[in-house]
């Protein structure tokens, strides 16, 4: 079975500094999909930036990139110039290829000091 | 576009009623749907994936006969608690799929919860 893993149940980062959200997977599967969910205090999950396994080239969404580590089975994000609007809950979130059935990590919960 | 709108956001009922929470993807057909369980601070848990026309496809654990799972038409999935107990009280989120195919990589699409409470 697959499982995702976040070691970091909360984190805090200065406003304007870096942060990075820790993830790891465990799979024996060869194609999958990797996606990084940000649920704010509304609960609506919000898609942050995906990747897929099978591309060595990290995924970058403006201030959001990834350091997907396949052999490790790692997926971290990094979230550069910290805003107030990144205060959430970060799931980290594992789909085999040919299946949309989603498997999220415990989450991260990541608060934004002013 | 790819909007999902769940309904209600909230409900309160009594122990022993049964409630439904809708789902509906209003820009697109969704062939698949699935529904989670949310307890506070705590991760999304698969409870059922729906798929339209067809019976719903329960997790391990889950009972099916408490969470009866209708996905009657490509734009709406219907989750009903019966004889809803305190212990059922969660939040609970759908999603769908844009049924692009398995092969691409997208993302599901979330409703924004139902926050059911048994009294």
């Amino acid at each position: 079975a697959q499982t995702v893993t976040q070691s970091q149940p909360e984190m805090s980062v200065q406003e304007a500094e870096t942060v990075t959200l820790s993830c790891t997977y465990d799979t024996s599967e060869s194609d999958y999909y990797l996606f990084w969910y940000k649920q704010p205090p509304s609960r609506q999950m919000i898609l942050v930036i995906r990747q897929e396994a099978y591309k060595q080239q990290n995924a970058t969404e403006n201030r959001f990139s990834v350091n997907f580590q396949k052999a490790a089975k790692s997926f971290s994000l990094k979230i550069s110039d910290s805003q107030l609007g990144d205060a959430a809950m970060y799931f980290c979130a594992y789909r085999i290829f040919g299946n949309e059935k989603l498997t999220f990590g415990t989450g991260t919960r990541l608060t934004i000091i002013p | 576009g790819a909007v999902v709108s769940q309904h209600p956001s909230w409900v309160i009922c009594k122990s022993g009623t049964s409630v439904k929470i809708e789902c509906r993807s209003l820009d697109f057909q969704a062939t698949t749907m699935f529904w989670y369980r949310q307890f506070p601070k705590q991760s999304l848990m698969l409870m059922a994936t729906s798929n339209e026309g067809s019976k719903a496809t329960y997790e391990q654990g889950v009972e099916k006969d408490k969470f009866l799972i209708n996905h009657a038409s490509l734009t709406l999935s219907t989750l009903t608690v019966t004889s809803a107990h305190p212990e059922d009280s969660s939040f609970y989120i759908c999603s769908a799929s844009t049924g692009k195919g398995l092969s691409y990589n997208s993302p599901l699409h979330f409703g924004n919860g139902t926050r059911l409470t048994v009294t």
